[in-house]
């Protein structure tokens, strides 16, 4: 079946520009999801099909996807933003597939 | 547009639970629809899918053959049966909209399975 990975943890200075990836094979021929889960909360769509913004959501974040690799990217990153980032993509079986989540710190 | 679940609770192992998610603000019967569980401090599981008309579904292997997900687009509802539980199926379980993404998701209703 098929995988996708993500860093644990990525960190990243408030302000600054924060990168999550997310890994697996030939990834370039799927469109993936992005998803931001605060703790005790459900998660929020970020990013869909690779590399478009969800009404409401901040022109702040975007998404690429290329070769065996999707990014998340957050730019000027705030505190908000903390939390859980999560890539999905559909597989041919059986359906769905997370990433395993990356935890965003900004100090 | 809102997703409400309910009919969490808790289960002894080998019991069944029934999971709804009642759909409001929006045309339950042109979406697919998605159950997503996440065990505590664990991160997102695919369970379950089903197409607007309820004539295809498809399963995560670790609930294959014991869930069955359904809709009743008459009310507006869609269901979770989960039978012969297990420890491991302890979680929140969402329902999530698609459609490109995952765009609506409900609050979530935790089960747990424990003696």
């Amino acid at each position: 079946s098929y995988e996708l990975t993500q860093p644990l943890s990525v960190s990243v200075a408030l302000g600054q520009t924060a990168r999550i990836t997310c890994g697996g094979d030939n990834i370039r021929s799927k469109n993936v999801h992005w998803f931001h889960q605060k703790p005790g909360q459900a998660p929020v769509l970020v990013i869909y099909r690779d590399t478009n913004r969800p009404s409401g959501i901040p022109e702040r974040f975007s998404g690429s996807n290329s070769g065996n690799t999707a990014t998340l990217t957050i730019s000027r990153a705030q505190t908000g933003d903390e939390g859980d980032y999560y890539c999905q993509v559909w597989d041919s079986s059986p359906g769905v597939v997370f990433g395993g989540g990356t935890k965003l710190t900004v100090l | 547009v809102q997703l409400v679940e309910s009919g969490g609770g808790l289960v002894q192992p080998g019991g069944s639970l029934r999971l709804s998610c009642a759909a409001s603000g929006f045309t339950f019967n042109n979406y697919w629809m998605h159950w997503v569980r996440q065990a505590p401090g664990k991160g997102l599981v695919w369970v379950s899918r089903i197409n607007s008309d309820g004539s295809s579904t498809s399963y995560a292997d670790s609930v294959k053959g014991r869930f069955t997900i359904s809709r009743d687009n008459a009310k507006n509802t869609l269901y979770v049966q989960m039978s012969s539980l297990r420890p491991e199926d302890t979680a929140v379980y969402y329902c999530a909209r698609s459609s490109g993404g995952m765009d609506v998701w409900g609050q979530g209703t935790t089960v747990t399975v424990s003696s």
